[in-house]
């Protein structure tokens, strides 16, 4: 069955620089993605989504690359910033018509001052 | 996201005893979900809804009912609550097909 699978449970990186969080899933017939953003207490964040139509699409600071050869997407966070501290999450839909998100198990991204 | 509010935000209940949490919100999402989230699973579907009084199962309902009266509330169930249900559960709401769900802050719930 579908299943999305982050690479790395966490992440250190120190402030300023890029970060990049990868994840894995196996649906080659996948055509939607999302990254998500949980801070502690909080519920996840929407971030910025993808369609398997695209390779590439930026947001604010932000950027989503997705290679379909190798079934596998990337959140590229730029200039990270104490606020980023936080676990990422990929998710894609199972079915349609019903957005059923399956997701990752998460990584969490720790800025060093 | 303000849209989706949950209550309470934490409850304590003892084993055997029913339990209510409650999801609302005010986007006018057709389609409102219950996940849990526990470490080492991530975030698990319990049930969804595509409409009012219009609901599925999700991945893991055993244990769980929903009912969905009007668009605005979703309301998730345990009838008898066991400590396996100590978790915490977040409400979302979306639309169709390839758009992103909106999640509510969650509701931790502690069973004893």
């Amino acid at each position: 069955g579908e299943s999305v699978g982050l690479h790395l449970p966490t992440l250190s990186v120190q402030e300023g620089d890029n970060s990049i969080i990868n994840c894995a899933y196996s649906n080659s017939a996948s055509d939607y993605f999302i990254w998500y953003k949980q801070e502690s207490g909080k519920g996840p964040q929407f971030i910025i989504d993808i369609r398997s139509n695209m390779d590439k699409r930026q947001g604010q600071r932000v950027t989503v690359l997705l290679n379909k050869t190798v079934k596998h997407l990337s959140l590229q966070i730029a200039a990270t910033q104490p606020g980023d501290s936080a676990v990422y999450f990929c998710a894609e839909p199972i079915i349609q018509g019903a957005q059923k998100l399956v997701f990752g198990q998460g990584t969490r991204l720790t800025i060093n001052p | 996201d303000a849209g989706i509010t949950q209550s309470p935000r934490h409850k304590v209940t003892e084993t055997g005893t029913p339990v209510t949490l409650r999801c609302h919100q005010t986007e006018n999402h057709r389609y409102m979900y219950w996940y849990r989230q526990d470490p080492g699973h991530g975030l698990r579907l319990i049930h969804y809804s595509y409409g009012v009084k219009d609901t599925d199962k999700g991945e893991v309902s055993d244990g769980y009912s929903v009912s969905r009266s009007k668009t605005e509330d979703f309301l998730l169930t345990l009838e008898s609550a066991t400590s396996s249900q100590t978790s915490v559960y977040f409400c979302a709401g979306g639309g169709l097909y390839n758009s992103p769900l909106h999640f509510g802050n969650g509701t931790r719930l502690t069973v004893t």
